[in-house]
C-alpha cells in the first residue's frame, strides 16, 4: 500500500524565521501532491500543490519542493507568522486517489 | 466561488444509535464528493467516494454507508453506531479524481 509520511512529528521556529517541513512518499508513479495546513478543530486547507513534471513550485509565502529520485515533498514558509501555526501534511495521488500523511504540528513562538 | 458545508459541528451520540451527517457544496455542478475519517494522530481515511447521484464506492468495510440523493449532497450513515466510530469526519469535494479536493469544517463524533 501507499505510504506517505512526514519526518519530524513536531517543529517549533521563532517568529519571522522560516519553517520546512517535509514528507517522504514510497509510490514512484505518484504524480501529484498537495499540501494541505490544518488548524485545530477545522478541515485542512489546501496551501498549494505541485506535479511530478515540475519541481519547484511557488505561491505567496511557500514554495514547495520535489524530489523524485529520492521522493521526498518539501513545504518551505517565508517569514513564518503566529497565524501559520497549524498541523501540516502531504498528500499524493497516483491517478485516482489520495493518501494523506499523518501531519507535522507547527508552533510558531512569538 | 465554490463553498462545501457540512452539519452538525459536533455530535455525541450513544452506542448503537442512528448516525446521519450532511454534507452539501456550492457554487459548482456534478462535483466529485468523498467522506473521509480523521482519527487523532491518523492520517486521513477515505470512506466514500461518489463521482455522481447515486453513484457510491465504498473504500473501508465498515459499518458506515453514504448517499447521494442530489448532486451537490453528500450523507454519511450509519444504522448502529460503534464506539470505535468516534472520529473527525470530513466532507471533501473535487473536479476530478486526480485533482485538487477542497475539505468541509467537518463534524466531530462522539460515540458514548
Amino acid at each position: 500500500g501507499e505510504s506517505v509520511g512526514l519526518h519530524l512529528p513536531t517543529l517549533s521556529v521563532q517568529e519571522g524565521d522560516n519553517s520546512i517541513i517535509n514528507c517522504a512518499y514510497s509510490n514512484s508513479a505518484s504524480d501529484y501532491f498537495i499540501w494541505y495546513k490544518q488548524e485545530s478543530g477545522k478541515g485542512p486547507q489546501f496551501i498549494i500543490d505541485i506535479r511530478s513534471n515540475m519541481d519547484k513550485r511557488q505561491g505567496q509565502r511557500v514554495t514547495v519542493l520535489l524530489n523524485k529520485t529520492v521522493k521526498h515533498l518539501s513545504l518551505q514558509i517565508a517569514a513564518t507568522q503566529p497565524g501559520d501555526s497549524a498541523v501540516y501534511f502531504c498528500a499524493e495521488n497516483t491517478g485516482n486517489q489520495f493518501y494523506f500523511g499523518t501531519g507535522t504540528s507547527l508552533t510558531v513562538i512569538p | 466561488s465554490q463553498t462545501i458545508h457540512q452539519w452538525p459541528a459536533t455530535l455525541v451520540q450513544p452506542v448503537g444509535s442512528p448516525l446521519s451527517l450532511e454534507c452539501t457544496v456550492e457554487g459548482t455542478s456534478n462535483p466529485n464528493l468523498y467522506w473521509y475519517r480523521q482519527a487523532a494522530g491518523r492520517g486521513l481515511q477515505l470512506l466514500f467516494y461518489s463521482v455522481g447521484i447515486g453513484q457510491i464506492s465504498s473504500e473501508v468495510p465498515q459499518n458506515l454507508s453514504a448517499s447521494r440523493p442530489q448532486d451537490r449532497q453528500f450523507i454519511l450513515s450509519s444504522k448502529k453506531l460503534l464506539l470505535s466510530d468516534s472520529g473527525f469526519y470530513l466532507c471533501a469535494w473535487g473536479f476530478n479524481l486526480a485533482y485538487e479536493q477542497y475539505f468541509g469544517p467537518g463534524t466531530r463524533l462522539t460515540v458514548t
